[in-house]
């Protein structure tokens, strides 16, 4: 299957914006989706699509995508969106993967 | 509301096998297919393969063939997992969740999704 790969960690001072990206060839051709994961607690779509909210997804989540690139960004980021997150895109032979996860440390 | 209730907490020894649920509400099963998805302690989510809950036909990814079964009973809305030849490494929490899916006209880049989990299976094998 296609990889994905994201930075390990990144850290944001409260109230301000970061972006998270997730690089792979299959995101040529494929929208990514977006996962947050909160320590023991099961993974919660955040953006899918071009630039999808769930209901119930605050609109400080947003999505893009460029050529082999696709970034989650969090505009104003709050104590509670401190966790991992993670990509997931599906390639041509029908097989999705995984980003290998950033880490987001709100300071 | 749609949720995926999964089976409990399951401790195995080396060599036995075990038989993980995740049971549809709220949305009849066979509308969407059901992606299982496994993450390591410490590790990252890692997809093992999807289940097409029409015709019951999965689909492994690399890795996950072999001793990895996926099946579906619609008369009580569940799919499982079954995880034959337990060995250590197989200590996980195992997930399914929904999946969902734009493509063809209706969409000019497709892309898939998984919009509902299970709260996941912790299976750990030790002798």
């Amino acid at each position: 299957s296609s990889e994905l790969t994201q930075d390990p960690a990144v850290s944001v001072a409260l109230g301000q914006t970061v972006r998270i990206t997730c690089q792979g060839d299959s995101l040529r051709n494929y929208y990514a989706s977006w996962y947050q994961q909160k320590p023991g607690q099961a993974p919660v779509l955040v953006i899918y699509g071009e630039n999808n909210r769930p209901s119930g997804i605050p609109d400080r989540f947003s999505g893009s995508s460029s050529g082999n690139t696709g970034s989650l960004t969090i505009t104003g980021a709050q104590a509670e969106d401190e966790a991992d997150y993670y990509c997931n895109s599906r390639d041509s032979s029908g097989n999705h993967s995984f980003g290998t996860g950033t880490k987001v440390t709100v300071l | 509301q749609v949720q995926l209730v999964q089976s409990g907490s399951e401790l195995k020894k080396p060599g036995a096998s075990v038989k993980v649920s995740c049971k549809a509400s709220g949305y009849t099963l066979n509308t969407y297919a059901m992606n299982w998805v496994r993450q390591a302690p410490g590790q990252g989510l890692e997809w093992m393969g999807w289940i097409d809950t029409n015709t019951g036909n999965p689909t492994y990814a690399q890795g996950f063939t072999g001793r990895f079964v996926f099946s579906l009973d619609t008369s009580v809305s569940t799919t499982y997992l079954q995880i034959s030849s337990l060995k250590a490494e197989d200590t996980a929490v195992y997930y399914c969740a929904r999946d969902r899916y734009c493509s063809g006209a209706g969409c000019y880049i497709p892309y898939y999704y998984m919009d509902v989990w299970g709260k996941g299976t912790t299976v750990s094998v030790s002798s």
